[in-house]
């Protein structure tokens, strides 16, 4: 099956500081990738939908220039979180999709502000 | 709009028995149905997903799931269920293929 890696797993980092969360896609080339925000115990949020050399689309209520959005190939996207506060801990999912009609996700990075 | 309704936010089973999650969807055109499963600090794991043609899904794990357009349902089934399979189940409805809603979830625990 296809295989979406994230990178980091887990990150701790100061109030204030900026994150990066990577997502590749391993083994295709993804037309589209989409980013998700999930806390403890809830479902996923959709964030944002990236499409490789665009901007990405933001789901209402999601800040874009604090969650900035880079799709620079087509086995690459990345999330940096701005200016992080404690607010923003969560567990942050990206996935990506193909032809076919089937998101594959990633394995999640784990954020904590402190 | 899309909306997806999984019913049951923890279902607890004894091993060996069967299982039913009930996921409900809202939507005025065709769907495409998904079943993820994630495990503790982990992504989702598709199970299967129905898309077009037969309404009864084989996924991995031995699971299946039903598709039933005029009860706008895809409930997941297991005839006998494992202790490997206590995690965190998500019914997604997707119309274009690209933009996913997920439900709630259902927590499956699997009593030994």
């Amino acid at each position: 099956g296809a295989v979406v890696s994230q990178h980091p797993s887990r990150v701790i980092c100061k109030s204030g500081t900026s994150v990066k969360i990577e997502c590749r896609s391993l083994d295709f080339q993804a037309t589209t990738m989409f980013w998700y925000r999930q806390f403890p115990k809830q479902s996923l949020m959709l964030m944002a939908t990236s499409n490789e050399g665009s901007k990405a689309t933001y789901e209402q209520g999601v800040e874009k220039d604090k969650f900035l959005i880079n799709h620079a190939s087509l086995t690459l996207s990345t999330l940096t979180v701005t200016s992080a506060h404690p607010e923003d801990s969560s567990f942050y999912i990206c996935s990506a999709t193909r032809a076919e009609e089937t998101q594959y996700f990633g394995p999640g990075t784990r954020l904590l502000v402190l | 709009a899309q909306s997806v309704t999984q019913l049951d936010s923890q279902v607890p089973v004894f091993e060996e028995a069967p299982v039913e999650l009930r996921c409900n969807y809202s939507s005025s055109v065709s769907v495409y149905l998904f079943w993820y499963v994630q495990y503790p600090n982990q992504g989702l794991q598709l199970l299967l997903k129905y898309l077009s043609g037969s309404t009864l899904v084989k996924g991995i794990n031995g699971f299946e799931a039903e598709f039933n357009k005029s009860q706008t349902s895809f409930h997941l089934r297991k005839p006998s269920v494992h202790i490997s399979d206590t995690a965190e189940y998500f019914c997604a409805v997707s119309e274009t293929g690209n933009q996913f809603y997920f439900g709630t979830g259902t927590s499956l625990t699997v009593i030994p």
